[in-house]
This record gives structure tokens, sequence and C-alpha cells, in this order.
């Protein structure tokens, strides 16, 4: 497609459940980031790709957290055992390349709610 | 703690009138992008920029960033109820793998 496209739109998790949000990126594009979205809130990095290495991952708020991209392309965002704290917009924006004239696309989010 | 800060953190409006919001660091930026962003959407670029001191128009959106590469302005000239949205500043890391954004500023013009 177009754009970078994300799935679900919206999860309901119960705490402690394991979920998989994923992301689709603009054909082609080398980058690939995901950031937490609490509400009220700028978007929180939490890790980036190149390809399909993940060449940073310092923003992951805990070991629950993981990411992967493969194939470098679709990439998915794995959290287990969530809780309260977790509930969040996971947004994923993917860019040609990196560098300063290289903007992201975001997609629209996953909402990540934890009951 | 965020890196950037911006304010107003809203800001209501009648249509036609202008505006400003700021966004500012006490970190020195390799550059700097402006987003908007819809309720239920992701945020979309509006602009990057890159030397201090650089002024960027976009027809009524003007955006300058600072001399020292640590602030930023957004300037908007009679604004129009399509401007609604939450505007968000982010400041590049050195090596362009992240980008750390504020807080954001709400604006909602009024018809």
């Amino acid at each position: 497609g177009a754009g970078v496209s994300q799935s679900p739109r919206y999860k309901v998790a119960k705490r402690g459940q394991d979920v998989a949000l994923r992301c689709d990126p603009i054909s082609g594009h080398v980058s690939l980031f995901w950031y937490q979205q609490a509400l009220g809130q700028g978007p929180e990095f939490l890790t980036y790709f190149q390809n399909e290495a993940q060449l940073d991952k310092s923003g992951l708020p805990s070991d629950r957290f993981f990411a992967e991209r493969p194939e470098g392309s679709v990439s998915t965002l794995k959290i287990q055992r969530t809780q309260q704290e977790d509930s969040a917009v996971y947004l994923c924006a993917s860019s040609p390349r990196q560098g300063e004239n290289y903007g992201y696309t975001f997609g629209s989010g996953t909402r990540l709610t934890v009951v | 703690t965020q890196l950037l800060e911006q304010s107003p953190q809203f800001l209501s409006i009648q249509e036609g009138e202008n505006l400003t919001v700021y966004c500012n660091s006490s970190s020195v930026f390799s550059s700097l992008q402006w987003y908007r962003q819809e309720p239920g959407e992701g945020p979309v670029l509006l602009v990057t920029v890159v030397t201090g001191g650089e002024v960027k128009k976009l027809k009524r959106l003007t955006f300058q960033f600072g001399d020292a590469r640590k602030d930023s302005s957004l300037h908007i000239t009679a604004a129009q109820p399509g401007d609604t949205g939450l505007y968000l500043c982010a400041g590049a890391a050195n090596n362009f793998n992240k980008f750390y954004f504020g807080s954001g500023t709400k604006l909602n013009v009024k018809p």
C-alpha cells in the first residue's frame, strides 16, 4: 500500500495476556521505528530497525517488550504478560533511509488497552 | 522528563487569528521536525529544519529554527478550523536513528 499499515487498530487485553502488534511499512523503506504514545503525551521512542537489524532498542521499557523484523519489511512488536501501564497507542513509522532529510511516515497506530 | 518542552499546552482561538507555538530545549539537535496529529491518526510530517536560523514557510505556516539549534517556533497566520490538531515538535539524535518528541500543543480553531 501507499502508507504504513498497522494492525489491529484496537486491542483489549486482559492483564497478563501476551499481545502482538503488526506493522507493514512503506515498500522499500529501510528504516522502521516503533514509538509508544501515552494519552496526552508525545510519542516516545521504543526501538529502531535498519532492514532486519535492530540497531537501537534502548527505549523498550522492560524485557517484556520484544520487536523483530526478520525479513527487513514487516515488523512485529510483542508484549508479554501485559500490565495496565502498557496501555497506550503504539505507533510504527518508516523512512526511506537514515538521515536528516528523511522524515517519518507514521501509521495510524494500535491502541492497546489492558484491563 | 521531556527533552523538548512545548508551549502553550492548549490553545483555543477564533478563526482568522494568528498564533505562535514554541518548542524549547537545553539540548542541541541536528535537525528538528514539526508534525500535526489528528485524533485516532499518526503524526503527519509538516517540515524539517536543519540549519540554525533557518526559516521555512508552508502556505500560512512559518517555521523557524533557533540560531543555536535548541529551539523552534511555528507561527500560523489567519488560522482556520482545518488547522485544529495536536502540533508536535521532534528533535533528531545525532545519528538520526531516533527523534525526541515534545508533549505537543493542542490547537482548537473555532469557526
